[in-house]
């Protein structure tokens, strides 16, 4: 099993660019988050979906986020246009729904830089 | 989710066991309390999570006090890769929604 896969591992862009995160979930597994994780304000939930459909997106900052699963094996986090406070690793996590045990996966991370 | 009180920081001799607190107080009987950890530049990981029994795995103990107002996670032979931020979490039992995380504890495992 490979794990939760994300791309690109670092990305380094100028304000007011797009910026597109991508997230591979583990296959079979019923839940995806994303996550953001700064100094300041440690690990954040953004938003999370179940069987493709967005549940909770009530941690996405602004309009400026968003997110998209348009099938069960690929989802993505965008942001346009960035700003340097957007600076910071964005998790994405995945999760099998049983009953009584719901552990989350994570992959290794996205580290965004915005200069 | 309930809030969860941890120290910032501890440290343990490698080879001894790391005994790391946390205090939920205000947990509801139907709240679970989850470890996961975050090793340096990684993504977290889970460790153990429990209801009201002790539990154990092969990467720790969870020891949950009977009126479940605390736990401690137990590493029992703690080696420098455990050296890692733990954060102890409390959520609905089944519950399908994130994770709340606090500032966890920083373990420092010593040589």
């Amino acid at each position: 099993d490979a794990g939760v896969i994300q791309s690109p591992r670092h990305e380094v862009t100028e304000m007011g660019q797009e910026v597109t995160l991508r997230c591979k979930p583990i296959s079979g597994h019923d839940y995806l988050f994303w996550y953001r994780q700064t100094m300041m304000r440690g690990l954040e939930l953004l938003i999370y979906f179940n069987n493709n459909v967005p549940i909770d997106d009530s941690g996405m900052p602004e309009d400026r986020f968003s997110a998209k699963m348009p099938n069960a094996s690929f989802s993505t986090l965008k942001i346009q246009p960035s700003e340097p406070r957007d600076s910071a690793v964005y998790f994405c996590a995945s999760s099998p729904y049983r009953a009584q045990r719901h552990e989350q996966y994570f992959g290794p991370g996205t580290r965004l830089t915005v200069t | 989710d309930a809030k969860t009180t941890q120290p910032t920081s501890m440290d343990c001799a490698e080879g001894r066991a790391a005994n790391l607190p946390c205090n939920h107080s205000t947990i509801s009987g139907n709240e679970y309390v989850y470890w996961y950890r975050q090793i340096h530049s990684q993504g977290p990981q889970y460790i153990i999570h429990g209801l009201k029994n002790n539990e154990t795995n092969e990467m720790a103990s969870l020891i949950i006090t009977e009126d479940r107002k605390s736990s401690t996670l137990i590493l029992p032979h703690a080696t420098l890769r455990d050296t890692a931020v733990y954060y102890c979490i409390v959520r609905v039992r089944g519950g399908a929604d994130g994770l709340t995380f606090g500032k966890g504890t920083h373990l420092i495992i010593q040589p």
